[in-house]
């Protein structure tokens, strides 16, 4: 496809369980952004991918939260031991990445996740 | 610290009127963005802003960037009720390490 995908597009879970969340990039962006949105609130960054390696992770929340994108692409977020403060969507966006004039990022339509 | 203020937060108009978001940022830079998001979806980049002057218009949305003010806006001119969404402006920080710096996010309501 031509857009941002991410799947699921819902994903309930119970507290403590572990979850994986996927983003597929549009082709050829270098550059991936995993983002996390309260209702009412702006996104919040979470981390950020230039090829296959995290040029900021900074705004993990903790240590149960982890990414990967192996092969420069496709990515996944990796949620251990989930809190019910984990719930939130979670959106991913891509960009041309470094090396371009400008940063306009392109996101998925997002993974909405629920802890119980 | 980059930070970026939009007001007002939540705006509530009539069908047919005209109305300006502002962002505000506080640290040098060139580029800025334009996002919308409907209930329940995804962003949607509206406009991307490249210089100090710069104006983009796309039916009743102009957006303008003035760097040396560190201000945006976003100007609706003769609302529709399409309209209503919830507008974030986010600024590339010079030295952010290739990030966005978001605002809040302007909720805008416009009734029929």
């Amino acid at each position: 496809g031509a857009g941002v995908s991410q799947t699921p597009s819902n994903k309930v879970t119970e507290k403590g369980k572990y979850v994986e969340l996927r983003c597929d990039p549009i082709s050829g962006h270098t550059a991936l952004y995993w983002y996390r949105q309260s209702l009412g609130q702006g996104p919040e960054f979470l981390i950020y991918f230039q090829g296959t390696g995290a040029a900021d992770d900074s705004g993990l929340p903790n240590d149960r939260f982890f990414a990967v994108r192996p092969e420069g692409s496709v990515s996944t977020l990796k949620i251990q031991r989930t809190e019910r403060g984990d719930s939130a969507v979670y959106l991913c966006a891509s960009s041309a990445g470094a090396g371009a004039s400008y940063n306009e990022q392109f996101f998925g339509p997002g993974t909405r996740l629920t802890v119980l | 610290e980059l930070k970026v203020e939009q007001n007002p937060l939540f705006l509530s108009m009539q069908e047919g009127k005209n109305y300006t978001i502002y962002c505000n940022y506080s640290t040098t830079s060139d580029r800025l963005y334009w996002y919308r998001q409907d209930p329940g979806k995804s962003l949607e980049s509206l406009f991307v802003l490249l210089s100090n002057g710069a104006v983009k218009q796309e039916g009743r949305l102009m957006a303008s960037l003035d760097t040396k003010a560190r201000l945006s806006t976003l100007h609706i001119t003769a609302a529709v009720h399409d309209l209503s969404a919830t507008y974030f402006c986010a600024v590339d920080g010079m030295d952010s390490n290739y990030q966005l710096i978001w605002g809040a996010g302007t909720k805008l309501i416009i009734k029929p």
